[in-house]
């Protein structure tokens, strides 16, 4: 069975701190993807990244980089310079590969509110 | 545009009544799903349909029930046999391989 865990129910910062936004998982599958997703209070998640098992590289997209270590199964997510515009929830993601594996299985999200 | 639609944002149900859900895409693609999101809970798959005329039971299946009949739609029915319906639901849709999903932007749906 897949399981992901994001400890962290609720986090607040102040504008222009940084924070990293823990994902644990659990797998048998030695393949597999791994996803970040934030919703916004409109309600619609919104696709921020995705990583191959076999690709443990980290990652950087502007304010945003991603750390990936399949030792300890984490694949965490940090803000730089955190900004009021952050605030979310952001869910974490597990998928399987091969034919016909889908399914998303979903963390149950860590709320981020940034305060100005 | 290419995207999901979903319809109504909100809605209100009497005890004992069927609804349905909407959830329209134009992307072209073949994957659908339904979740449902309660407070603290994440999000938690109700059905997927991968083709046509065919679809599956998620995690939390029962009181539920979707159709696929055509590609481009997958509406969900939530029925009187589900207790507690009132929630947030969440359509999404993906190509076959690995890219991620796409999300509709929700219906909340409250029980009266």
């Amino acid at each position: 069975a897949q399981k992901v865990t994001q400890a962290q129910t609720e986090i607040s910062v102040v504008e222009k701190e940084d924070v990293t936004l823990d994902c644990v998982y659990e797998t048998r599958d030695t393949t597999y993807y791994l996803f970040w997703y934030r919703q916004p209070p409109s309600g619609e998640l919104v696709f921020l990244i995705r990583r191959n098992s076999f690709d443990e590289q980290n990652e950087i997209s502007g304010r945003y980089s991603w750390n990936f270590q399949k030792s300890t199964s984490s694949f965490n997510f940090t803000i730089t310079a955190s900004q009021v515009v952050d605030s979310a929830v952001y869910f974490c993601a597990l998928r399987r590969t091969g034919a016909g594996s889908y399914q998303l299985t979903f963390g149950k999200g860590t709320k981020l509110s940034v305060i100005p | 545009d290419g995207g999901i639609t979903q319809s109504p944002k909100y809605l209100f149900r009497k005890e004992g009544q069927n609804v349905t859900l909407s959830c329209e895409q134009n992307l072209n693609h073949d994957a659908m799903y339904w979740y449902r999101q309660d407070p603290g809970q994440g999000l938690r798959l109700i059905y997927y349909s991968q083709i046509v005329n065919d679809f599956q039971k998620g995690d939390i299946a029962e009181g539920y029930s979707v159709s696929r009949e055509k590609k481009e739609s997958f509406p969900l029915t939530v029925t009187s046999a589900q207790k507690n319906p009132t929630a947030f639901y969440l359509c999404a849709s993906s190509i076959t391989g690995w890219d991620g999903y796409t999300f509709g932007s929700g219906t909340r749906l409250t029980v009266v």
